[in-house]
């Protein structure tokens, strides 16, 4: 049972360009999704989070749109650059003390110069 | 700060032989966890805990075994290696606030032959 579906699963965009990467979650009680970012052998990182009573959130080149009626959440990377190549992971969390996150498969995104 | 440290970063095991992965965090969080990442599978979580003394089983618990002594280490076992087991594996931390990040270990690469 997947409980957070993340598409595509590769994406290649060039330089420049907007990446964006879909996420859909099925649990209403999910109430945090962050994205994570993860280079070759490395540990993956924050990248940026959302809590579902807002619909967007910008950092900079990156941007969260969330959309809690249709029960998805997407990143949108503006001005693409080759240093933005990674794997990137949504990633939701019920509430309460519960702390886990459930992820989704990850999406490679390679950035062509 | 460290962050959070991994040991060994890489290990080769033949099927049945045991070991402890390594897990120590210096930030004094008391929410650690261990993910499982394989190819197109995104992070999975295999345990938990929320506390010295306190653990729980994630998605993937079966073969792994975990003991939560003090606040700062989160030691993983595997009893009998097992090829299923081929991975690599991820520590994780994250303090008490329910909207902190949780930080990523640098991973260690087990191969069970």
């Amino acid at each position: 049972q997947q409980q957070v579906k993340q598409s595509p699963q590769s994406l290649i965009v060039q330089k420049g360009g907007i990446s964006i990467i879909n996420c859909a979650y099925e649990n209403t009680a999910f109430d945090y999704f962050p994205w994570y970012q993860q280079f070759p052998g490395k540990g993956p990182a924050l990248l940026i989070a959302i809590r579902p009573d807002v619909s967007e959130k910008k950092e900079g080149r990156f941007t969260i749109s969330f959309n809690k009626s249709a029960k998805q959440f997407s990143l949108h990377i503006m001005d693409s650059q080759p240093g933005d190549s990674a794997t990137y992971f949504c990633a939701a969390r019920s509430g309460g003390s519960n702390y886990k996150l459930t992820f989704g498969k990850g999406t490679l995104l390679t950035v062509n110069p | 700060n460290a962050g959070v440290t991994q040991t060994p970063k890489f290990q080769v095991l033949k099927t049945g032989q045991s070991m402890t992965l390594q897990c120590a965090q210096d930030m004094n969080h008391e929410y650690m966890s261990w993910y499982r990442q394989d190819p197109g599978m995104g992070l999975r979580l295999i345990h938990y805990s929320v506390g010295a003394g306190i653990t729980d089983q994630g998605e993937v618990p079966n073969g792994y075994n975990v003991s939560r002594s003090t606040t700062e280490d989160f030691p993983l076992r595997l009893l009998s290696a097992a090829p299923s087991q081929t991975s690599v594996y991820f520590c994780a931390s994250k303090d008490r606030a329910s909207y902190n990040e949780q930080f990523f270990g640098p991973g260690t690469r087990l191969t069970v032959l």
